[in-house]
């Protein structure tokens, strides 16, 4: 089975543009969360996709915003960059219900913002 | 909301040593508690996790945590370490108000295993 894969893997923007992430999740899985995780920092909750709908956001401006494919895939889209957006971005994949077996994490895409 | 606290953000400890990495965390309902482990330019693992059951939970390459509910603590140990085991650890808890979907992470700690 395949596991999480997120493209691009590094990226470099400069501030107010706008950034597309993407992320294919692990065969079998339905729900897509989407984390921010700035140096030396743990990840945070930016939200979750469940069958192509929102299913939960933590707290994160709305130029953080995200789609869910029928395939399950993901887009994590960010308007209007900002200096504080440079950080890994981590895709997690589960089943709805099935964070008891916890996420299956991408390796991340590192987006700097210049 | 929930939060998470890794009281040591740097552990170095020499190889064949016993280490522990210390998790204390704030919710006073029922949650579940993971450790990841994150190796240099990698995603997170899942180390292992706490569901319900035995408190003391382990992991296929040596490591074990034991859930302490009146201490509200998921302490993370392993009796001899290894040039291996060199990476970031974080200590994370579901949170009950989004149907434990959320987990909410501590701020890691680097264990350095040193020669």
């Amino acid at each position: 089975e395949t596991g999480v894969t997120q493209s691009p893997t590094h990226l470099i923007k400069t501030r107010g543009q706008q950034v597309t992430l993407r992320c294919s999740s692990q065969s079998g899985h339905n729900t897509v969360s989407w984390y921010q995780q700035a140096l030396g920092q743990g990840p945070q909750f930016i939200f979750q996709y469940y069958r192509e709908e929102e299913n939960g956001r933590g707290n994160f401006p709305p130029r953080f915003s995200g789609l869910q494919f029928p395939n399950y895939s993901s887009e994590l889209n960010v308007n209007a960059l900002e200096l504080d957006d440079s950080a890994l971005y981590l895709c997690a994949s589960s089943s709805l219900g099935g964070i008891n077996y916890g996420y299956t994490f991408g390796s991340g895409t590192r987006l700097t913002v210049v | 909301a929930q939060s998470v606290t890794q009281l040591d953000s740097q552990v170095p400890v020499f190889e064949e040593a016993p280490v522990e990495l210390r998790c204390n965390y704030s919710s006073s309902v029922s949650v579940y508690l993971f450790w990841y482990v994150q190796y240099p330019n990698q995603g997170l693992q899942l180390l292992l996790k706490y569901l319900s059951g035995s408190t003391l939970v382990e992991s296929i390459n040596g490591f074990e945590a034991e859930f302490n509910k009146s201490q509200t603590s998921f302490h993370l140990r392993k009796p001899s370490v290894h040039i291996s085991d060199t990476a970031e650890y974080f200590c994370a808890v579901s949170d009950p108000d989004f149907g434990n979907e959320k987990l909410t992470f501590g701020t890691g700690t680097r264990l350095t295993i040193i020669p």
